[in-house]
């Protein structure tokens, strides 16, 4: 068990919907991020934030954004949902001092997305 | 950033033996990462070796960097079913984000 948590573990949702994924990082982190894993893109980094702030972007879409939280828990908003949007969406986190995306990165169990 | 490309693509072997698998990478780093995906799960990361580093051991987990080459192999002795996974690598410079491969997916057949 990492210490990071996610909800839900499953989703099923239509194309068009928009849905909220949450994480839960380790106690004591500060860095937060978020990745979508799917057959076809493997795994690919969509965004960092750092103890409240956007810290790295990557390969994310505009109809996706994310939040971090003063408690540190981040969420990951997706919406009009496309089917190729269906995959794995990992949360991670680290205790990233500087925000550093070189720090050991301690994943969450994934949430996994389905668009019908 | 950098993408580290993992091979093979793919390993099977039977319990009990050695599994090698390389990673190379195109540009100077800071240091490499090694982690493991098992079947639809997070990843969890294996050791990390630092660029003045050329060997790293964990357990049954030996790791080698050869910066000259770029490039990185992990070696996993005494192989076992819960090996079986998927295995990236992620080289890292200054402040990049962690960038993966497609990984090797390996076997352990009993």
């Amino acid at each position: 068990d990492s210490g990071v948590t996610q909800t839900p573990k499953h989703l099923i949702t239509a194309t068009g919907q928009r849905v909220t994924l949450r994480c839960s990082p380790r106690s004591g982190d500060l860095s937060v991020y978020w990745y979508q894993q799917s057959l076809d893109q493997g795994l690919q980094f969509l965004i960092q934030y750092y103890n409240g702030e956007e810290r790295a972007k990557g390969n994310i879409l505009e109809r996706f954004s994310a939040q971090q939280f003063p408690d540190l828990h981040s969420e990951l908003n997706l919406s009009s949902l496309e089917l190729g949007d269906s995959a794995l969406y990992f949360c991670a986190s680290s205790v990233a001092a500087s925000g550093g995306p070189w720090e050991t990165q301690y994943f969450g169990p994934g949430t996994r997305l389905l668009v019908l | 950033s950098q993408q580290g490309e993992e091979d093979p693509q793919a390993l099977s072997i039977q319990e009990g033996e050695n599994a090698t698998m390389n990673c190379s990478y195109k540009t100077s780093i800071n240091n490499l990462q090694w982690y493991r995906q098992n079947s639809g799960r997070g990843l969890v990361h294996l050791i990390l070796i630092r660029s003045n580093e050329r060997e790293k051991h964990s357990g049954r987990l030996r790791v080698t960097l050869d910066t000259s080459k770029k490039s990185s192999s992990l070696l996993i002795t005494a192989s076992r079913a819960a090996d079986t996974a998927s295995y990236f690598c992620a080289p890292i410079q200054g402040a990049q984000k962690l960038v993966f491969g497609q990984g090797t997916r390996l076997t352990i057949n009993p």
